[in-house]
């Protein structure tokens, strides 16, 4: 069974601290995924990656950024939380052959106060 | 750009009841991927189905099946026989077949499963 685990399921961060978001996943697969998901609006794409150091920009990159320096391995970074980023995290993983499902973690929810 | 429509925010259905969840999209690709992903209560994220644009059946796993109308832009999930473990958020998603394999996502519906 793929597994996608994310280093906390709650985390509380006040206003402009650097918040570091992990996300390991143990099938070798190439892509990751940061998604962030609020009511009414579904989920989000933040930040993608299909190999290591590379990273390519979603939907909603502002006042985000990622690392990949092992292919397990995708963290995103908040480099100056703000309350707007409270919500709930969601990391994902997939082999490169297109079409194939994403495999989600359990989510971080984020309060940022 | 693509974008996907859920316009059913909340819906619930009696349990060994069949219930449909509607979805439409919009994009200009002529071949993608369809997917409704469900998400229970405090659990992860996991698939449901998948659809092939390109193929004209439908479908179908167990007690879920798609009605897959390309023309019309619409992918709707059925569910069949529902149980209590069918009460989650269900999302549509739609993937490009070319370019990057990241998922546009509907704003999901919450399925209630009444005993």
């Amino acid at each position: 069974d793929v597994k996608v685990t994310q280093s906390s399921r709650y985390l509380v961060k006040r206003t402009g601290e650097k918040v570091f978001l992990e996300c390991v996943q143990d099938m070798d697969h190439e892509n990751m995924f940061w998604y962030r998901q609020d009511p009414g609006l579904g989920l989000r794409l933040i930040y993608f990656s299909y190999d290591v150091k590379m990273k390519e920009k979603g939907d909603i990159p502002e006042g985000y950024s990622v690392s990949r320096e092992k292919k397990e391995r995708f963290s995103l970074i908040l480099e100056s939380a703000s309350t707007n980023q409270t919500s709930m995290y969601l990391c994902a993983s997939s082999l490169i052959s297109q079409g194939y499902e994403q495999y989600f973690g359990p989510g971080t929810r984020l309060t940022v106060t | 750009a693509q974008t996907v429509t859920q316009s059913q925010p909340e819906m619930s259905v009696q349990e060994a009841e069949t219930v449909t969840l509607s979805c439409t999209y919009d994009t200009s690709e002529s071949n993608y991927y369809l997917f409704w992903y469900k998400q229970p209560p405090s659990r992860q994220m996991i698939l449901v189905i998948r659809q092939e644009a390109y193929k004209q059946q439908n479908a179908t796993e167990n007690r879920f099946s798609v009605n897959f109308q390309k023309a019309a832009k619409s992918f709707s999930l059925k569910i069949s026989d529902s149980q209590l473990g069918d009460t989650a958020m269900y999302f549509c998603a739609f993937m490009k077949q070319t370019g990057a394999n990241n998922l546009f996502f509907g704003t999901g519906t919450r399925l209630t499963v009444i005993p």
